[in-house]
């Protein structure tokens, strides 16, 4: 099984409607973070959280909100969608409480997005 | 602000060595990344340098860091087919404390 599992790994959707994208890690990490990809674009950061009680903006948080809910789920909302939020989106965890914190992410295998 | 830039496409036969370059603007960095991504997946950590090396070496990799001019290359000898993928450079900075990531290069290996 994946240590960082995201739900739905596709999901199309007409402009205006509320989606929730899941993300839960068997890490034990305590931290989180959902970034976007977009051919060219590379990855861009939409909110991360350092630990439960702690959520931060992004370069790219308009139009989306988080939660996290506990320290092994992290969950991305789009309380209104638009197309030009079709993108990746990709949950990402590390760990800062190991013996060797070099900031290295472990990412989930994505959800595919399209907003109609 | 960080900002980190890679050209966004590479091609190479195979057998030839493949170079991947980036550019960053943290000073403050303290560790550059390599990460890969196959098709359909996410990205993984292929390899990373602390910023007071300036040369890492890991079997087919090389990491070559040249700090002053903020340069950061990955060398892949003898690339296969199965290197075919998007390679990101990202930067960790005790400023931030996040990665920033750059656009991504697609490597493309011709047999």
């Amino acid at each position: 099984d994946a240590d960082v599992t995201q739900t739905p790994r596709n999901r199309i959707t007409k402009t205006g409607k509320r989606i929730m994208l899941e993300c839960s890690q068997t890490k034990g990490h305590d931290r989180m973070y959902w970034y976007r990809q977009d051919p060219g674009l590379g990855l861009r950061l939409i909110y991360y959280s350092f630990d439960v009680k702690d959520i931060n903006k992004g370069e790219i948080s308009d139009g989306y909100s988080v939660s996290r809910q506990a320290q092994a789920k992290f969950s991305l909302s789009l309380e209104s969608a638009i197309p030009n939020q079709t993108a990746l989106y990709f949950c990402a965890t590390s760990d800062t409480q190991g013996t060797l914190n070099t900031g290295e992410l472990f990412f989930g295998e994505g959800s595919r997005l399209t907003v109609l | 602000g960080e900002d980190v830039e890679q050209s966004l496409f590479l091609s190479v036969r195979e057998g030839d060595s493949s170079v991947i370059n980036c550019t960053y603007t943290d000073s403050s960095s303290t560790y550059l990344y390599w990460y890969k991504q196959e098709p359909g997946a996410g990205l993984q950590l292929l390899t990373y340098i602390f910023s007071n090396m300036d040369m890492k070496q890991d079997q087919r990799l090389t990491v070559l860091l040249n700090k002053k001019d903020k340069h950061l290359s990955l060398r892949i000898a003898d690339t296969q087919t199965g290197d075919s993928a998007i390679y990101f450079c990202a930067e960790y900075g005790d400023s931030s404390y996040k990665l920033i990531f750059g656009s991504g290069t697609r490597l493309l290996v011709r047999p």
